[in-house]
């Protein structure tokens, strides 16, 4: 059966960086995008960005260009995403999600706590 | 990017009744419109993708319709583990994605 799953909670200073893996199982890993999703307590679900595991090729969302990076290591269906100069308002839970050619995300994994405090 | 809107933000409902959420899409995305469900603590759940296919495995009381710009999740008969939040999500743009800003769902 598909399963992502992820790395475990991280806590981290203001101004560090953290970086979250996804191992996917079940389904050949390059064969769908793979989308990152985060979720702060109590609020809605926040896009980050976007990755083709076969070609490397990756999207961001605007508000988090030059601070996100994803990418992947194909040799063990990983996919990593890492957050720089963390600051209290990304606090939150990560989630990596596989997406269907038709863009809706079939798979989520359990999700990532990333806790930012001084 | 396409800003999706759902109404209500919140509702309470009793077991038994049909219940309708509304998602609004700020320009035409055809039927490239899902819908999730997420429990407390939990990673969200495809229900309906493509704006009324059902995701294998999910009840039929839930149902999906609209195209355009104008969607509705309907549960025919609501049932105390469909307490959770809802969030519709368009796919016609992917980059980015994005989602409502959610409806969470009480039982009376």
């Amino acid at each position: 059966q598909v399963q992502l799953v992820q790395s475990g909670a991280e806590v981290k200073k203001p101004g560090a960086s953290v970086k979250v893996s996804c191992k996917a199982s079940g389904y050949t890993f390059t064969s769908y995008d793979i989308n990152w999703v985060r979720q702060a307590t109590g609020q809605g679900l926040e896009w980050m960005g976007w990755m083709n595991p076969n070609s490397g090729n990756t999207g961001y969302a605007q508000k988090f260009q030059g601070r996100v990076t994803i990418t992947r290591n194909t040799s063990i269906s990983t996919a990593y995403m890492q957050l720089s100069s963390l600051r209290s308002e990304d606090t939150a839970v990560y989630y990596c999600a596989r997406e269907d050619s038709s863009g809706y995300v079939d798979y989520w994994g359990q999700g990532t706590l990333v806790t930012v405090s001084s | 990017d396409i800003q999706m809107t759902q109404s209500p933000s919140s509702l309470s409902a009793s077991v038994g009744d049909r219940v309708t959420i509304t998602c609004r899409a700020s320009q035409s995305i055809s039927s490239y419109l899902n819908w999730y469900q997420q429990k407390p603590g939990k990673a969200p759940k495809l229900l309906i993708y493509a704006a009324s296919s059902l995701q294998s495995g999910v009840p039929s009381r839930f149902s999906g319709s609209g195209s355009g710009t104008d969607f509705t999740l309907t549960i025919s008969s609501l049932q105390p583990e469909d307490c959770a939040t809802y969030y519709c999500q368009q796919s016609y743009s992917t980059l980015p994605i994005t989602f409502g800003q959610g409806t969470r769902l009480e039982i009376k």
